[in-house]
């Protein structure tokens, strides 16, 4: 069964728009949750998110995590059509001596002048 | 960037040929990683190396062999290619797991995209 799970899978929208993408975490002895973006490359870091409730931002993109509610949030404000690409969300383990990410099978985003 | 190329970048084969994808880092980094990625299945992992000569299988390591005999180059193996492994590969590096979170991100390089008929 997956550990992680993305929501929505796919999500088409208009330049303007702000989005919110969703990511839910089972990792044992969870330690942090990474976000990604894929454009049709390779899937390049965003950010990290290990204490609950605080928020990293980069521009236009934020994300918070809620370690109660094993879930984060990837927020994109004034979206572009450079945004469009899947965002990939994974989990890691504390107890792991591998350093293991645990993707989600990512959500797609496209963006629409 | 990190410094991360994979080769080849494209490749068509047969059914039941050897194939051998190449990942190069130039960061120094003592772990690495081979995954593929296909629709409806996110990344999954295939094998890892945690140095040279030690490697260790994924989630989906069968018909699939690596090797490391640099730092630098992690090397994987389709000793029989069959269709169900046209896919696209990716190596990643990332630092030793440790007690900080930050060793945590993996880093990839740029992907082969791999054709079985």
């Amino acid at each position: 069964e997956d550990k992680v799970v993305q929501s929505p899978l796919s999500l088409v929208v208009h330049e303007g728009d702000t989005v919110t993408l969703n990511c839910s975490y089972e990792v044992t002895n969870f330690r942090s949750l990474l976000w990604y973006k894929q454009e049709k490359k390779a899937p390049t870091f965003l950010f990290m998110l290990t204490s609950s409730g605080i928020e990293k931002k980069s521009g236009r993109l934020s994300s918070i995590l809620d370690k109660k509610e094993l879930s984060s949030i990837l927020n994109i404000t004034a979206t572009q059509t450079g945004d469009s690409a899947i965002y990939l969300c994974a989990g890691t383990d504390r107890g792991s001596t591998l350093g293991r990410l645990y993707f989600g099978r990512g959500t797609q985003l496209t963006v629409w002048p | 960037d990190a410094g991360i190329t994979q080769s080849p970048r494209h490749k068509v084969t047969e059914t039941g040929t050897p194939v051998t994808l190449r990942c190069h880092q130039t960061e120094n980094h003592r772990y690495m990683y081979w995954y593929r990625q296909d629709p409806g299945h996110g990344l999954r992992l295939i094998h890892y190396s945690y140095g040279v000569k030690d490697t260790d299988k994924g989630e989906v390591s069968d018909g699939y062999s690596v090797s490391r005999s640099k730092t630098e180059d992690f090397l994987l193996t389709l000793e029989s290619a069959t269709s169900s492994q046209t896919s696209v590969y990716f190596c990643a590096i990332s630092e030793p797991p440790g007690l900080a979170a930050r060793t945590d991100t993996q880093y990839f390089g740029p992907g082969t995209r791999l054709t079985v008929l």
